[in-house]
């Protein structure tokens, strides 16, 4: 079945260092959606990307879509104690409805 | 405020017993998810309905898992019977569209089958 891989699984950075996580799906997607987790809460949207090589930015967040529309990132840029949490990417697989969450990458920051 | 709302936020249960999750999606959302969360799996999904129609059940087990639809306003997971490896974080999100939009997800329920 489609699988959705997430790279690092853990992150422990010192505040004020930059972040980036790695999504790679096994099939083409036709989006990627960014949410985040924080310890004991559930997962929220932040972002939903949708042409192929699509650049977005939200403050100190980039994400990016690659062009083959398989792989994603997340870039965090001087990281702050509130951006603790887990990051998943998810994605519905071309002509399905489902949505497939990748394993999430839990960052850490150390103030 | 629209929110999705899960009942219970905890439950804790003997093996053996039966156990009904509760999800009221975000009025006029088509689109409703079932998920489980672990720490060795992540967030599997389970199933999802559009419109009410179950469309994909494959990553629940059949033989004790079952979503339904009553109407648009509920859905629920039931397992019977329950056993100690469900324990897990169940959580519900609805949505427009079929994955193309955004999904607005429950505070979920903390099961723990003892």
């Amino acid at each position: 079945g489609q699988q959705v891989m997430q790279i690092p699984q853990y992150q422990h950075v010192q505040e004020g260092e930059d972040f980036t996580t790695y999504c790679n799906s096994s099939t083409t997607l036709s989006n990627i959606q960014w949410y985040k987790q924080r310890p004991g809460g559930h997962p929220v949207f932040l972002i939903q990307l949708v042409k192929s090589g699509e650049v977005k930015k939200q403050k100190r967040l980039t994400f990016q879509f690659g062009e083959a529309k398989k792989n994603s990132s997340l870039h965090i840029t001087a990281t702050q104690t509130t951006d603790v949490g887990t990051y998943f990417c998810a994605g519905p697989p071309s002509n399905t409805g489902k949505l497939i969450f990748g394993q999430g990458t839990t960052l850490q920051v150390k103030p | 405020d629209a929110r999705v709302t899960q009942t219970p936020r905890h439950k804790v249960t003997e093996m053996g017993q039966e156990v009904t999750m509760r999800c009221q999606p975000i009025l006029g959302h088509n689109t409703v998810f079932w998920y489980r969360q672990t720490m060795m799996q992540g967030l599997e999904l389970l199933a999802y309905f559009r419109n009410r129609a179950p469309l994909d059940d494959s990553g629940m087990p059949k033989d004790r898992f079952s979503a339904e639809m009553p109407d648009a306003t509920l859905a629920t997971l039931k397992i019977q019977p329950s056993e100690p490896r469900d324990s897990a974080v169940y959580f519900c999100a609805s949505g427009l569209g079929t994955g193309s939009t955004e999904a607005f997800f429950g505070q979920g329920t903390r099961l723990t089958v003892v």
